[in-house]
């Protein structure tokens, strides 16, 4: 079993949707989790970061841990089509180690 | 907005040749990693460094792969004899804090090994 799965993509949307995204992982220390978005050949861009679970809210972005499903999400309201990209799940665990273990990136296109 | 930068974009170099690449962390910050991804792949973790020393590395940093902070600004990837294989962007990124989640990420280094 991969230590974290994200589904691919690509997802399709039409402009004004609330998207879905989510990452499920195996390895139980994860502690910090964390959403990155990435434009085509650029760098990952920190969107969201959550330590243990809940949830968190910025703008129209909310990031979900339910450590107790291993499973995180990454919801975003009225989508836009500069929301195109791909969302990486990243997360490390509470040992103060700083690897991130990534997830391998779901791609998003919002139709405008 | 403070950022890391890194140099140079992209780089083509012959297989066996020796590749430096350079970064420039955000000023403040106290950790600083190199990460790589190829081309369809996931980003992979290499190595993690912190006052002077490797914290941690991965399977991947084997003896080809060097870093170095030579200067108060710089953090460096040296590659002694690249491989094909080593095509990759490489991505370095930076947090000020041990217990912070947050790495904030260079716009990478794209390298090309022929």
């Amino acid at each position: 079993q991969k230590e974290v799965e994200q589904d691919p993509g690509p997802l399709s949307v039409p402009e004004g949707a609330i998207v879905s995204l989510n990452c499920t992982y195996s390895n139980s220390a994860f502690q910090y989790f964390m959403w990155y978005r990435q434009y085509s050949r650029k760098g990952p861009e920190l969107l969201m970061y959550t330590y243990s679970s809940g949830n968190k809210e910025d703008g129209r972005f909310t990031a979900q841990v339910d450590k107790s499903s291993k499973y995180i999400s990454l919801f975003i309201r009225d989508s836009q089509p500069s929301d195109s990209a791909t969302y990486l799940c990243a997360m490390s665990a509470d040992t103060g180690r700083r690897a991130l273990t990534f997830g391998s990136g779901t791609r998003l296109q919002v139709q405008p | 907005e403070p950022e890391v930068t890194q140099t140079p974009s992209h780089q083509v170099t012959q297989m066996g040749q020796e590749v430096i690449l350079r970064c420039v962390p955000i000023s403040n910050h106290l950790y600083f990693y190199w990460y790589r991804q190829i081309l369809g792949q996931k980003v992979e973790f290499l190595v993690s460094f912190y006052n002077n020393e490797i914290s941690e590395k991965s399977e991947i940093f084997d003896d080809q792969f060097s870093v170095e902070r030579p200067d108060g600004s710089n953090f460096t990837l040296k590659i002694r004899s690249t491989k094909l294989e080593d095509s990759a962007m490489y991505f370095c990124a930076s947090s000020e804090d041990r217990l912070s989640g947050e790495l904030f990420f260079g716009e990478g280094s794209r390298l090309t090994v022929l």
